[in-house]
């Protein structure tokens, strides 16, 4: 059964700082690892999405790696803003079970 | 485009009762599912459809029912409400399931209390 773990669960940093979040997951025979950000009372919104070809995405200050044979992918935010402040998560497609399954996300403040 | 569409937003039911919590796309997406999102629990799959008439369970589908009669609509019955279906529910479409470079889009959350 894929598993899929967010660490730290949450995350508090100063404005300017970059940073990376983890997100690992058991079953590697997945389709794609995808990341989304989500507000407070809101849906989820896309940001980034790898398929299990490519090593990694980007866009804007975002940046996401995915390593298959280890289990791992990382979110990396480059000069963090107070406007970033939400949860992550992340979410991998595929593997025995066939289906999206998330992570349980990692809440992220950045302090002015 | 209005994109995923949910009703309602908010709603409170008692134990045993049902009600349908309505989703809608606009964006002529094949793939349209249901998710409920619960603290420390992330989000869960309960049922998906990849087009209309072709719905499938997902992780926890026990006590919710779905149809996919248009490809704008999927909406998602509870048949006899408990308190533990009190969650968030989300809604999701992508053009087609699994296909390349595929966006998921997100509804903006229909909140359930059942007590």
């Amino acid at each position: 059964k894929q598993e899929v773990t967010q660490i730290p669960a949450a995350l508090s940093v100063p404005e300017g700082e970059n940073l990376v979040l983890n997100c690992s997951f058991t079953d590697s025979a997945i389709y794609n690892l995808q990341w989304f950000r989500q507000d407070p009372g809101k849906g989820l919104t896309s940001l980034l999405l790898i398929q299990s070809s490519q090593r990694e995405q980007t866009s804007g200050r975002l940046n996401a790696s995915l390593d298959k044979s280890s289990g791992r992918s990382t979110l990396y935010i480059a000069a963090s803003q107070p406007g970033d402040s939400a949860t992550y998560l992340c979410a991998a497609d595929g593997g025995a079970t066939n289906k999206l399954i998330f992570g349980t996300g990692t809440l992220l403040a950045v302090q002015p | 485009n209005a994109g995923v569409t949910q009703t309602p937003k908010f709603q409170v039911l008692k134990t045993g009762q049902s009600m349908t919590l309505q989703c809608a796309q606009d964006m002529n997406h094949e793939y349209m599912s249901w998710y409920r999102q619960d603290p420390g629990m992330g989000l869960r799959l309960i049922h998906y459809s990849v087009g209309a008439g072709i719905t499938d369970q997902g992780e926890v589908p026990n006590g919710y029912n779905v149809s996919r009669s248009t490809t704008e609509d999927f909406p998602l019955r509870l048949l006899s409400a408990a308190p533990s279906q009190t969650s968030v529910y989300f809604c999701a479409s992508s053009l087609r399931f699994r296909s390349s470079g595929n966006t998921i889009y997100f509804g903006e959350g229909s909140w359930l209390t059942v007590v």
